[in-house]
């Protein structure tokens, strides 16, 4: 069974880089037919999917993130990253890791961290 | 990018009752390729139905999803007790994957 952890930053100020990271456990980062993805929850909001990536390390992200985002992947610590440039109060939120299958829907997901871009 | 709407944005029913929650696409979603999710409050959302209708492992046959094209349903067929929460569909027919707004199922 698959599981996943966020750790990073709870704070981060604005125009500064918010970097997490998802570290997976019980299975390998580098089976075939799972993507790894990033999705984030402002307060009391709905849910934006940010972007994935594949093992090999080709990416997609949401068009509306794109300019900012950049998500990596590290195979030998089973572990992917996600930074995200230039923050403001927007980009405030819980952000969340998933198991991204083919890359359809999401399952399953890491608990969450929530990060607070203020000075 | 598929923009995804739900409606009611909040349904209060009484545990035993029947849960309809409708999902409309702005356009028509691929080969019916439609998730939907329950979460909870601090909890991440956990995946009940993908591809429209088919149940994600370990989620109870009261739960069901129909639809196609640009109308999808999840229906709850008897409320119990922790089923009360909030429920967002996802599509992924195309690139950019987009979630509803939600439906809160609250307790009447």
């Amino acid at each position: 069974q698959v599981q996943l952890q966020e750790s990073g930053p709870g704070l981060v100020k604005p125009s500064q880089t918010l970097s997490l990271t998802c570290t997976v456990s019980g299975g390998s980062i580098s089976s075939g037919g799972y993507y790894w993805s990033w999705i984030r929850q402002h307060p009391g909001k709905g849910l934006e999917w940010i972007g994935y990536i594949y093992y090999s390390g080709s990416t997609y992200y949401n068009p509306s993130l794109k300019s900012r985002v950049t998500i990596s992947v590290d195979t030998s610590k089973n572990q992917f990253s996600l930074k995200l440039s230039s923050v403001t109060a927007a980009d405030t939120a819980v952000y969340y890791c998933a198991v991204n299958w083919n890359p359809n829907w999401f399952d399953p997901w890491g608990q969450g961290t929530l990060v607070t871009v203020s000075s | 990018e598929i923009v995804l709407t739900q409606s009611p944005g909040t349904l209060s029913l009484s545990p035993g009752e029947r849960a309809t929650l409708s999902c409309r696409a702005s356009q028509s979603v691929s080969s019916s390729y439609l998730a939907w999710y329950q979460q909870k409050p601090g909890q991440a959302p956990r995946l009940l139905i993908y591809g429209a209708s088919s149940r994600a492992t370990g989620i109870p046959d009261r739960f069901s999803g129909s639809g196609s094209g640009t109308d999808f349903t999840l229906t709850i067929s008897r409320l119990e007790p922790e089923d009360f929460a909030v429920y967002y569909c996802q599509q992924y027919g195309s690139s950019t994957r987009t979630f509803g707004p939600g439906t809160k199922v609250d307790i009447k």
